[in-house]
């Protein structure tokens, strides 16, 4: 089955911690993405990625930070210094940034701090 | 700075109505636009994209239309089911990095 897989579905952090959220995609995607999303808002790009070992800062990217070794791979850590983390997690893909950006989304990571 | 708007912020309609659900767009130039469907605790899923080139793009009982010069894209949905029922959400592309900017969503319900 193609497509993508974050993990864990539920996350809790204590606070002070670092939590590493999964994001993995089959789909031979260049292009990767996280987002956040808060109840009654939009969903908000934290960081992107068009290529390996490349990534750029999105809107809210403070407190996060991610790494890009493998095409396949985009984990996004949460840091102690991101204030208020507790927020649903959002990883997506698309062919390329350029011509194909059709996005597909993973199904997300609950994080909660305890 | 672009914005996305999607009013109302909820639709109660009977099983079997045709609606319509807006999206508006405060600059007008958009690489592309796309429509997602997100179930209650789950991801988004993508219903159509359409390009900035393009009027509207079908697929199925689903059929989302966009006028760029105005600012706004709608979604069509015939026939209306209770598994309609979810969240909509519109996000415009405007080519920067890919980079979509979202809608706050429409949360659909449809009653048997």
């Amino acid at each position: 089955d193609g497509g993508i897989t974050q993990s864990p579905k539920y996350l809790f952090r204590k606070e002070g911690q670092n939590v590493t959220l999964s994001c993995e995609q089959n789909l031979n995607h260049d292009a990767m993405y996280w987002y956040r999303q808060d109840p009654g808002q939009g969903l908000r790009l934290i960081y992107y990625s068009q290529i390996v070992n490349d990534f750029q800062k999105g809107d809210i990217a403070e407190g996060y930070s991610v790494s890009r070794e493998k095409k396949e791979s985009f984990p996004l850590t949460v840091t102690s210094a991101q204030k208020n983390p507790t927020a649903f997690y959002l990883c997506a893909s698309s062919i390329d940034h350029v011509l194909n950006t059709e996005a597909f989304f993973g199904q997300g990571t609950r994080l909660t701090v305890v | 700075k672009q914005e996305v708007t999607q009013i109302p912020a909820a639709l109660s309609v009977p099983e079997g109505e045709n609606l319509v659900l807006n999206c508006s767009f405060t600059d007008s130039a958009i690489y592309n636009l796309q429509w997602f469907r997100q179930d209650p605790g789950k991801g988004l899923t993508s219903l159509l994209l359409i390009q900035s080139s393009q009027r509207e793009q079908t697929s199925g009982r689903l059929n989302a239309s966009l006028d760029k010069s105005s600012g706004r894209s709608t979604l069509y949905i015939a026939a209306s089911q209770p598994g309609d029922s979810a969240t909509y959400l519109c996000a415009v592309n405007t080519g920067a990095n890919s980079k979509l900017t979202f809608g706050k969503g429409i949360t659909l319900s449809v009653r048997p």
